[in-house]
C-alpha cells in the first residue's frame, strides 16, 4: 500500500510564475489536508478537502492560491504569481476518516513534501 | 480556537538516557492527538495517535500519554538513541476544527 505521494519534490520558480503541487492520497484515504511550512517555523494548515469539495480553506490565502481534489486523479495545490514569500515547504497529509466525525477519527498519513523556491 | 505548545523548544540527551517530551494544549473538546517525528528535509511519520477515550499508547520504546482535562500529552522514549534525532510534533484534532500542530521539540541524542 503505496503511502502518500507528493510531486514534485522540489521546485523552482521565478517570481510571477505559477507553481503546481500535486497530491496523491493513500489507498482508500478520501480525505486531503495541505500544509505549509516554513524554514524553522511549524506546519500551518491551508486547506481541507473531499472528492470534489472543499471542505475548509481558512488557512489558505485568499489570492493567488488554489486547491482542488477532483473525482480523478490528485489533488493539485496552485500558487499563481509566485513571491519570494511563497518559498516553503508544501506538505501534503490524508486520512480515511473525516477528521470532524464520529470518535475514532481517523489517523493522519504525510507525503514527504514539496519544497518550492522562489527567486 | 485550539493552541497548541511544546516544552522544551530543544533537547540535547546522551544516549541511553530515558526522556520526556511534553504537549499542551488549551480545548480539551479533541477527537485525539498524533505524535509525529519530522526528520530534517523530510515529511513527518505518524508515531502514535491516541484517541479522546484513551490515557496511553505504546509502540516499542515510545509510549504517549493523554489527559485531557489538563489539556496535556506527553511522549516518553526509552533508551533513547542516536538514531532518535529528529524534530517531534504534536497534532491535536478537535471539534469543528483541523488537526492544530505544535512547534516541535527538537531532539538530539549524542553518542
Amino acid at each position: 500500500n503505496a503511502g502518500v505521494m507528493q510531486n514534485p519534490r522540489h521546485l523552482v520558480r521565478r517570481r510571477g510564475q505559477e507553481a503546481r503541487l500535486r497530491c496523491s492520497p493513500m489507498k482508500g484515504h478520501s480525505h486531503v489536508y495541505w500544509y505549509r511550512q516554513l524554514p524553522e517555523e511549524g506546519l500551518k494548515f491551508m486547506v481541507y478537502l473531499q472528492k470534489e469539495n472543499i471542505i475548509d480553506e481558512s488557512g489558505m490565502p485568499k489570492e493567488r492560491f488554489s486547491a482542488e481534489f477532483p473525482k480523478e486523479g490528485p489533488s493539485i495545490l496552485r500558487i499563481q504569481q509566485v513571491v519570494r514569500g511563497d518559498s516553503a515547504a508544501y506538505f501534503c497529509a490524508s486520512s480515511e476518516l473525516s477528521p470532524r466525525g464520529a470518535p475514532n477519527t481517523g489517523e493522519l498519513f504525510f507525503g514527504e513534501g514539496s519544497r518550492l523556491t522562489v527567486l | 480556537k485550539q493552541e497548541v505548545t511544546q516544552i522544551p523548544a530543544a533537547l540535547s540527551v546522551p544516549e541511553g538516557e530515558n526522556l520526556v517530551l511534553n504537549c499542551s494544549f488549551t480545548d480539551s473538546a479533541i477527537y485525539n492527538l498524533q505524535w509525529f517525528r519530522q526528520d530534517p528535509g523530510k515529511g513527518l511519520t505518524s508515531l502514535l495517535l491516541i484517541q479522546s477515550s484513551q490515557r496511553e499508547q505504546t509502540s516499542g520504546r515510545l509510549n504517549a500519554s493523554l489527559d485531557k482535562s489538563s489539556g496535556r500529552s506527553t511522549l516518553y522514549i526509552a533508551a533513547s538513541q542516536p538514531g532518535d534525532s529528529a524534530t517531534y510534533l504534536c497534532a491535536v484534532n478537535s471539534y469543528g476544527q483541523n488537526f492544530v500542530f505544535g512547534p516541535g521539540t527538537r531532539l538530539s541524542v549524542l553518542p
